[in-house]
Parts: structure tokens; C-alpha cells; sequence
């Protein structure tokens, strides 16, 4: 079974700082893993995901995301922290019958 | 990217009536799509798979009474919260798959509807 542990229900850095959000996933079989932002009252919108192919994955907003198969890793980063980057971010793995599970959810904050 | 709408953004409605909520994929395709809730401060749970043409797929705990899922069209699917109690008060969340990415099908997420039942 698949599943997805996101490390720090918050964080918080400094407009301009590195932002480094932990995901840590389980899986019996290769993954598909993805990475999703939603801002209050809002859906959720696609950042980047991974499927097999190059394990640095660049998406939106200046946001990538490494897949690491040794450390069961898919950690979210920024160099430079914008203030609009403030978000709930969640990452996920695709599960049998194209299900997402979801992980708990990383609040980003970001100061001026 | 793919566009997913839904309809309304958000509900107010008394306790005891029926609240249709719709989804649609914009641009595209969706033979499947899915059906969310999400408390605050939370994450996302699943609450079912609703296929096009076919019966939806209801995950463990959901009532499949209380929660009717129609998918009759490629692009469209509904969700009826009937006989609303204060308890089913919560930020609905759909989306759909695009089927054109093979195995790593993306889903497309709809901007949700609040519904809040007095």
C-alpha cells in the first residue's frame, strides 16, 4: 500500500530564504509522486510531478522537486521565497486505480 | 493546463434539504473523476471515484445514500449531499484525470464548494 508522510505540519521562512518542504513516501511498487498547492478557500493546482523519467523535476513558480529512490524522498524547493508562496502545499503518490493519497499537508508562511 | 470548474463555490442551505454540487472538466476528457472533503486544516480525503457511465465507487465509511454521485457525461459529474445535517458542513473538492498521461494520469483539481448547513 502507498502512503505519504509529510514532515512539518508548518513552516516558516524569510522572503528571499530556501524553501525545502519534506515529503517521504511509501510504496510497493515504482511511484508516481506529485506535489500540489492550494491557497485558502481554493482548490488545488498541480506543481510538478514525477513519473519515472528524469529524477529532478522542475514545475511551476521556480518550484522543483527531487526523487531520491534511497531515501523514499520527494522533497519540494525554492530557492527564493516570495511572499505569494505562502500556501498549504501536499504532496501525494498515485495509488491503485489512479487514486492520489494525500499526505497531511505543509502550511508555508512567509515573512517580509 | 487542464480546467476543472465547480458549481457553486459555495452553499448555504437548512438542515434536512438537498445540495447538487457540479463538476466539470473544461478542456478536456474526464472518464473518471473524484470526489473530496476537506475539514479545516486538513487534508484531503477521498470520498469516491465516479466513473462515466458506471456506478461511482464509494471508499469505506462514505454512505453512498447520503452522498449520490452521477457522472453521465465525459465532462460532467454531480454530487448530492442529501438530507443535509450541520455535520456535513465542509469544503468539497472534485477533480478529474486526464487520460492522456498513461499510468501517471494527472488529476486536475475544481476550486471547491463550501457548503454550510444551518
Amino acid at each position: 500500500a502507498q502512503s505519504v508522510t509529510q514532515l512539518g505540519s508548518h513552516v516558516s521562512v524569510s522572503e528571499g530564504a530556501l524553501v525545502l518542504l519534506r515529503c517521504n513516501y511509501s510504496s510497493s511498487v515504482p511511484p508516481y509522486l506529485f506535489w500540489y498547492v492550494q491557497y485558502p478557500n481554493q482548490g488545488l493546482q498541480l506543481l510538478l510531478k514525477y513519473t519515472s523519467a528524469a529524477t529532478l523535476v522542475k514545475g511551476i513558480n521556480g518550484f522543483e522537486a527531487e526523487f531520491k529512490k534511497s531515501e523514499t524522498s520527494f522533497h519540494l524547493t525554492k530557492p527564493s521565497a516570495h511572499m505569494s508562496d505562502a500556501a498549504e502545499y501536499f504532496c501525494a503518490v498515485s495509488g491503485g486505480y489512479n487514486k492520489l493519497i494525500f499526505g497531511a499537508g505543509t502550511r508555508l508562511a512567509v515573512h517580509p | 493546463g487542464a480546467v476543472v470548474s465547480q458549481h457553486p463555490s459555495w452553499v448555504i442551505c437548512k438542515s434536512g434539504t438537498s445540495v447538487k454540487i457540479e463538476c466539470r472538466s473544461l478542456d478536456f476528457q474526464a472518464t473518471t473523476m473524484f470526489w473530496y472533503r476537506q475539514f479545516p486544516k486538513q487534508s484531503l480525503m477521498l470520498m469516491a471515484t465516479s466513473n462515466e457511465g458506471s456506478k461511482a465507487t464509494y471508499e469505506q465509511g462514505v454512505e453512498k445514500d447520503k452522498f449520490l454521485i452521477n457522472h453521465a457525461s465525459l465532462t460532467l459529474s454531480t454530487l448530492t449531499v442529501t438530507s443535509a445535517h450541520p455535520e456535513d458542513s465542509s469544503f468539497y473538492i472534485c477533480s478529474a484525470r486526464d487520460p492522456t498521461g498513461g499510468q501517471a494520469d494527472t488529476q486536475y483539481f475544481g476550486p471547491g464548494t463550501r457548503l454550510t448547513v444551518l
